[in-house]
């Protein structure tokens, strides 16, 4: 079955500089990656995906990567802002459900 | 439009006790999934429906656990005989169909079995 890991469990950045987040997936088959910001006490809020025929999707100031080769997808947000604090979730399909990572503790320090 | 909302918010209840939470799904919307999500962890498959019938449940831990969609629109988690480990927030999401990836999340009901 799917597995992904996901990379940091914390992250402090200045406001202005930019985040990254990193997960690598097991199933090859996966086709579409999708990344959620859940706020406290919230539900998770899906804020940007990439399938697998693209290699690079930007919405703004946050954009995905995606290595197949590598099995490797990343979250890219620029010029941070305090309200960019969050925790967010990578995932990944596994026969229609998602199977998600452990989460990054996003703090945006003014 | 209206996104996908879960009844109670909150719930508080005993060891040993019977709890349902209730999920409505972003209408048109056949697609419907339960999640649990444990403190610090991302959030982990329950069930999944298409229409009324639960098209994999292979996620539900335990036989204490059950869900329904009897019209393919509301849906129904149940948890019988709690215990103090079901103790979680639970998710419910809603999709076009099971060939649309994208999954839309509820705020949560957060269960506090004491």
């Amino acid at each position: 079955g799917e597995n992904v890991e996901q990379h940091p469990s914390t992250l402090s950045v200045q406001e202005g500089d930019s985040a990254v987040i990193k997960c690598t997936y097991s199933d090859s088959a996966s086709n579409y990656f999708p990344w959620y910001k859940q706020e406290l006490g919230k539900g998770p809020q899906l804020i940007i995906d990439i399938r697998s025929n693209v290699g690079e999707k930007k919405d703004q100031r946050i954009a995905v990567t995606l290595n197949k080769t590598a099995k490797h997808f990343s979250l890219h947000i620029t010029e941070t802002q305090p309200e960019d604090s969050a925790v967010y979730f990578c995932a990944a399909p596994g026969t229609y459900k998602y199977i998600f990572g452990t989460g990054t503790r996003l703090k945006v320090l003014a | 439009g209206a996104g996908v909302s879960q009844t109670p918010s909150n719930k508080v209840t005993e060891k040993g006790k019977y709890v349902e939470l209730r999920c409505d799904p972003i209408s048109g919307h056949t697609a419907l999934y339960w999640y649990r999500q444990s403190l610090g962890q991302g959030p982990e498959f329950l069930i999944y429906f298409q229409g009324t019938g639960a098209a994999d449940d292979s996620g539900l831990p335990n036989d204490r656990f059950f869900a329904v969609r009897p019209e393919g629109s509301v849906s129904t988690l149940k948890i019988q005989r709690t215990e103090r480990g079901d103790s979680a927030v639970y998710l419910c999401a809603s999709s076009l169909g099971l060939s649309y990836n994208e999954q839309f999340f509820g705020p949560g009901t957060r269960l506090t079995v004491l």
